[in-house]
């Protein structure tokens, strides 16, 4: 069945330090789509980047990198030189559309919750 | 300005007094949906419709229920609301299916006493 597992309940790091958020997933499918939102103290949920399962580059945006590993099903979210405004909860979530099912449904992992002391 | 917006962001109920969240979206989405979050265990999908007139069931829908006469809207029908159904609850909309960006709105914080 469909999952995501981000183990990780929460993680503190100093200011500058580079951070790892880990999500591994699970599907039945061979396309599918990944995706990590980011969730601030003040509650809304901002959408970071999808992913499809036939791109395997990496990317990167700034100081935030991710890193698409198929062979090992993880999705990790690398933020470099953390500040203060990346504290948040960040969630990896995972689209699958089962055709011969027609459902669509988006699985959201439980989250990292990420501070970042000055 | 594209966004999806819920009402109310906060309400305190009774055991059984039926209530309706209302979630609205103004780009033209395909696909709406309905998440409740919980501590510990994040965003649970609790019903979506990929259509005007087509729904189906998430992952958790018991006590829940949900139309979509028109594209805009997709309002969460709590019929009998129960303690256990305390939550921040999320609509959310996207362009057509689950595999493009999910817009979200607001949140709504229901405590059921």
């Amino acid at each position: 069945a469909q999952k995501v597992t981000q183990a990780q309940t929460e993680i503190s790091v100093v200011e500058k330090e580079d951070v790892t958020l880990d999500c591994v997933y699970e599907t039945r499918d061979t396309t599918y789509y990944l995706f990590w939102y980011k969730q601030p103290p003040s509650g809304e949920l901002v959408f970071l980047i999808r992913r499809n399962s036939f791109d395997e580059q990496n990317e990167i945006s700034g100081r935030y990198s991710w890193n698409f590993q198929k062979s090992t099903s993880s999705f990790n979210f690398t933020i470099t030189a953390s500040q203060v405004v990346d504290s948040a909860v960040y969630f990896c979530a995972l689209s699958e559309v089962l055709g011969a099912y027609n459902t669509d449904k988006l699985i959201f992992g439980t989250g990292t919750r990420l501070q970042v002391f000055p | 300005e594209a966004q999806v917006t819920q009402n109310p962001r906060y309400l305190i109920t009774v055991t059984g007094k039926k209530l309706t969240v209302t979630c609205s979206q103004n780009m033209n989405h395909e696909y709406m949906s309905w998440y409740r979050q919980d501590p510990g265990l994040g965003l649970r999908q609790i019903y979506y419709s990929m259509n005007v007139e087509v729904t189906d069931k998430g992952d958790v829908p018991e006590g829940y229920k949900v139309s979509r006469k028109e594209k805009r809207n997709f309002p969460l029908i709590l019929e009998s609301p129960s303690p256990n159904q305390t939550s921040l609850y999320f609509c959310a909309s996207s362009l057509q299916r689950t595999n493009t960006e999910a817009f979200f709105g607001q949140g709504t914080r229901l405590t059921v006493v």
